[in-house]
């Protein structure tokens, strides 16, 4: 089973559309967990943390399921400027502690007008 | 905004040479990081560093890569000799606790 894992897609919404992406994971010792965006050929950004509780920022919304182990980012009214790669981010354990971060593939989305 | 400042952008390397990526943290942050990313892949992890010492890598950081932090700012990653095979673009990141990582714009190494 891979480590994190997305939905490829891609998702191809109109402006305007709420989209939603989903990965699990399966190291149940994770942490910490994250979204980041990927533009082509770009550095990974940070989007947002994730927490048990759920949490917003604006437009984007993240849950997290631990018994799941299930991780989701919403995003609503989407913008023309969302179009991007998603990246779905856990934390690793290692000898050295959960420094490193595991990426899933992504999940490509494209906004049209 | 601080940033990850990375240099060289490209970088194009004959097989067999040794190559140097530079990195410089942001100012504050205690914790560096390697991660490479093959064109269509995913990214992944090559090393973390802290009080300068490296803390965990994987199994792609073999014998044949190195990290170093030469001075309070820069962070390197040095490729002894170059493979056909480690050509990706390659990532620096910091972070001022573990966490949340902010990754610097890259540097694309191509060995022909």
């Amino acid at each position: 089973r891979k480590e994190v894992e997305q939905d490829p897609g891609p998702f191809n919404v109109p402006e305007g559309a709420t989209v939603a992406f989903n990965c699990t994971y399966s190291n149940s010792a994770s942490q910490s967990f994250f979204w980041y965006r990927q533009d082509c050929r770009k550095e990974p950004k940070l989007l947002m943390s994730v927490y048990s509780s759920g949490n917003e920022d604006g437009r984007f919304t993240a849950q997290l399921n631990r018994a799941s182990q299930y991780i989701s980012l919403l995003i609503r009214d989407s913008k023309l400027s969302d179009s991007a790669t998603y990246l779905c981010v856990v934390n690793g354990r290692g000898t050295g502690g959960y420094n490193k971060l595991i990426f899933g593939a992504g999940t490509r989305l494209a906004v049209h007008p | 905004e601080p940033e990850v400042t990375q240099t060289p952008s490209h970088q194009v390397t004959q097989m067999g040479q040794e190559v140097i990526l530079r990195c410089v943290p942001i100012s504050n942050h205690l914790y560096f990081y390697w991660y490479r990313q093959i064109l269509g892949q995913k990214v992944e992890f090559l090393v973390s560093f802290y009080n300068n010492e490296i803390s965990e890598k994987s199994e792609i950081f073999d014998d044949q890569f190195s990290v170093e932090r030469p001075d309070g700012s820069n962070f390197t990653l040095k490729i002894r000799s170059t493979k056909l095979e480690d050509s990706a673009m390659y990532f620096c990141a910091s972070s001022r606790i573990p966490g949340g990582q902010y990754f610097g714009p890259g540097t694309r190494l191509t060995v022909t």
